[in-house]
C-alpha cells in the first residue's frame, strides 16, 4: 500500500528565511503524481504544487518549489523568503491505485517575525 | 466560480442521530472524494466516486454510505453517529487526480456528543 511520510511534526523558521519541508513516498507504481497543500488555520485545503514521475524537472511555482529525488523517493517542498503568511499546515500527497489521493500527517509551519 | 460547496459548516449531532452532508461541483468534475481529518491529524479517505452512478469505500468507510446520482453532487450519509465521527469533512473533486489537483470545499465541522 502507498504510504506518505511526512517526518516533521513541526518547523520554526524566520521570516525571510527559506524553508524545506521532507516528505518521503512508497509505491510500487512507475507512474505517479506527487501534490503539495497547505491548510491555513482557517481550514481550507489549498493547492500549492505538482510533480510528475516523468517530469525532468523540478516543479516550480513562484515561492514553491519541489526538490524531487526519484531514488530516494522523496519530494520534498521548498519555500523561498518565507512570509508570516506561510504560517500553516502542509502535507504532502500522492497518488494511490487507481485514482486516490493519499495524504502524510502534515507538517505545522511557524513562521517567526 | 462556486467550486465545491459544501453544507452545512457547522453540526452538532446527538449519539444515534442520522444526518446528510451535502456536496456539490460546478466544474464538471467527474471524480469527487469524502474525507475526514482529525485534529491535528492528515486527511483520510471515506469514499470516492469516478463518475455519476460508481462509488467506492475508502481507508475509513464504515459508518458512513454515499450515493453519485449526478456528476455535480456527492453527498455523505452518516448512520447512527458516534463520537469517533467528531471530525472535520472536506469534499473533493478533480478533473483527472493524476496529474490535475483536487478542489476542496471549505469543510464541515462535525461534533457528535
Amino acid at each position: 500500500a502507498q504510504k506518505i511520510t511526512q517526518t516533521q511534526p513541526g518547523m520554526f523558521v524566520q521570516e525571510k528565511e527559506a524553508v524545506t519541508l521532507d516528505c518521503t513516498y512508497d509505491t510500487s507504481d512507475q507512474s505517479y503524481g506527487l501534490f503539495w497543500y497547505k491548510q491555513p488555520s482557517s481550514g481550507e485545503m489549498i493547492f500549492l504544487i505538482y510533480q510528475g514521475s516523468y517530469d525532468e524537472q523540478n516543479a516550480t511555482e513562484g515561492r514553491y518549489s519541489l526538490n524531487f529525488q526519484k531514488a530516494r523517493k522523496s519530494a520534498n517542498l521548498v519555500i523561498s523568503a518565507s512570509q508570516l503568511g506561510d504560517s500553516a499546515m502542509y502535507f504532502c500527497a500522492s497518488r494511490k491505485g487507481a485514482q486516490k489521493l493519499v495524504f502524510g500527517q502534515g507538517t505545522r509551519l511557524t513562521i517567526n517575525p | 466560480n462556486a467550486g465545491v460547496t459544501q453544507t452545512p459548516k457547522f453540526r452538532i449531532l446527538k449519539i444515534g442521530q442520522s444526518m446528510t452532508l451535502q456536496c456539490t461541483q460546478d466544474m464538471n468534475h467527474n471524480y469527487m472524494y469524502w474525507y475526514r481529518q482529525d485534529p491535528g491529524m492528515g486527511l483520510k479517505l471515506i469514499y470516492y466516486s469516478v463518475g455519476a452512478g460508481i462509488t467506492d469505500k475508502g481507508e475509513v468507510p464504515n459508518g458512513y454510505n454515499v450515493s453519485r446520482s449526478t456528476t455535480e453532487d456527492f453527498p455523505l450519509r452518516l448512520e447512527l453517529a458516534a463520537p469517533s465521527q467528531t471530525s472535520v469533512y472536506f469534499c473533493a473533486s478533480s478533473y483527472s487526480p493524476d496529474i490535475h489537483p483536487l478542489h476542496f470545499g471549505n469543510g464541515t465541522r462535525l461534533t457528535v456528543t
